[in-house]
């Protein structure tokens, strides 16, 4: 209950293309959702989070989409640049516990 | 800006060595965290800290122990290294409010031989 399951493991975009990436819960405690971008040789860092009250919140060309009675969140990343290219991970938290992550998706996206 | 560094990039261990990896971090945080990260497992959670000398299990502490005797510092043990401990380890801190943002280092890759 307490996974989070992220897909695709890997996503291959068009320049301009939107980059979707779906991640799906179990345990309706978590209420915090955020998203971190890894690149290579560097540490995750945090690119945008939601909490459940909100169904949308968007920061440029990244949004989260959040759908509570579905238990899934997905992050949109509209007109894909070569430089987004990284590897994504959900993750989701209940109250002040630890964050449990997804497994991460490799996302290219080509000239 | 918050800096999280660890004390090395790579590391090659051989099998049974006592293993050091120290975390440092410069904001003052309350809360550090060591994950490991292998491909196709993503970040899993080894073991954290909400205080100085405190400590908490993660997820897969087997074979791995803690130590934080000041607040800006965080090392993982590995006490024997064995192979399968081969991993990319990656050291976070952060405040303990509810909405707090992990900050992670830049990882050390170990390998054992």
């Amino acid at each position: 209950q307490q996974q989070v399951k992220q897909s695709p493991q890997s996503l291959i975009v068009q320049k301009g293309g939107i980059s979707i990436i779906n991640c799906a819960y179990e345990n309706t405690a978590f209420d915090y959702f955020p998203w971190y971008q890894q690149f290579p040789g560097k540490g995750p860092a945090l690119l945008i989070a939601i909490r459940p009250d909100v169904s949308e919140k968007k920061e440029g060309r990244f949004t989260i989409s959040f759908n509570k009675s579905a238990k899934q969140f997905s992050l949109h990343i509209m007109d894909s640049q070569p430089g987004d290219s990284a590897t994504y991970f959900c993750a989701a938290r209940p109250g002040y516990s630890t964050l449990t992550f997804g497994k991460g998706t490799m996302l290219l996206v080509s000239p | 800006d918050v800096k999280v560094t660890q004390s090395s990039r790579y590391l090659v261990k051989r099998t049974g060595e006592k293993v050091f990896l120290e975390c440092v971090q410069d904001m003052d945080h309350e809360n550090m965290f060591w994950y490991r990260q292998d491909p196709g497992l993503g970040l899993r959670l080894i073991y954290f800290s909400y205080d100085v000398k405190m400590k908490e299990k993660g997820d897969i502490p087997e074979g791995y122990s803690v130590s934080r005797e000041k607040k800006e510092r965080f090392s993982l043990i590995l006490e024997s290294a064995s192979t399968n401990q081969t991993s990319m380890y990656l050291c976070a801190s952060s405040s303990p409010s509810g909405a707090s943002v992990q900050y992670f280092g830049p990882g050390t890759r170990l390998t054992v031989t």
